[in-house]
């Protein structure tokens, strides 16, 4: 079955530390992928997307993510993280074809002031 | 420009019961999907509907059944409600289909 995996359930960091956060999907054929954000109290808001090209994408609030294809991977990452960044952020993918997306289960990150 | 809205923002119903939630899209949009997201879980694909037909589908019970108007608007109805049906029921509108912009949700509870 298609599934999205996000490793780190919690992350805590202090403000200015770097972050990465995993996304690992189980899919062998075409994917879009998709990173959303919901800080506390909002709605989900797309944070950034990839569909072909190049596999580093800048998305906003400089927020990037790397797509890997030979992992299975689109991994988030923030150079420098600020206490705004504190939200629960969900990695998504939908299958080539498909208008599906499959979820993980979130990473909730704190930052600390 | 109005983004999605649900309505209504929370619900409370007894096991048994039927219930409609209702969704607006983001003007432009033609497309819509629905999503139960339980406590502590991301979103799951309940199904899309464009041109007022259901276009996909993903694995839940025939209980679970939509609409879609012809303004675009949408109702997902759920009957003979079970406990295990609370969570919140994220809509999603979309101008092509790929992308995805959410609603804040309508959170169920079913007692």
């Amino acid at each position: 079955a298609q599934s999205v995996s996000q490793h780190n359930h919690h992350v805590i960091l202090s403000e200015a530390a770097s972050l990465e956060l995993g996304c690992n999907y189980s899919y062998g054929g075409t994917v879009n992928l998709f990173w959303y954000v919901q800080y506390p109290g909002q709605h989900l808001q797309l944070l950034l997307k990839y569909f072909s090209g190049d596999p580093l994408v800048k998305g906003i609030k400089g927020f990037e993510a790397e797509f890997i294809k030979s992992k299975f991977s689109f991994n988030l990452r923030k150079p420098s993280v600020q206490w705004s960044d504190t939200a629960e952020y969900f990695c998504a993918v939908a299958p080539s074809g498909t208008y599906k997306y499959i979820f993980g289960t979130g990473t909730r990150l704190k930052v600390l002031a | 420009d109005a983004g999605v809205t649900q309505s209504p923002t929370h619900l409370i119903k007894t096991r048994g019961q039927q219930v409609t939630l209702r969704c607006s899209p983001k003007s432009g949009h033609d497309t819509v999907s629905w999503y139960q997201q339980a406590l502590g879980q991301g979103p799951q694909f309940i199904f899309q509907y464009y041109e007022e037909e259901e276009r996909q589908r993903g694995n839940f019970p025939d209980r679970f059944s939509g609409h879609q108007f012809p303004n675009y608007s949408s109702e997902l109805n759920v009957n003979a409600l079970l406990l295990g049906d609370s969570a919140l029921y994220l809509c999603a509108s979309s101008p092509d289909g790929n992308i995805q912009y959410f609603g804040a949700g309508t959170r169920l509870s079913v007692l």
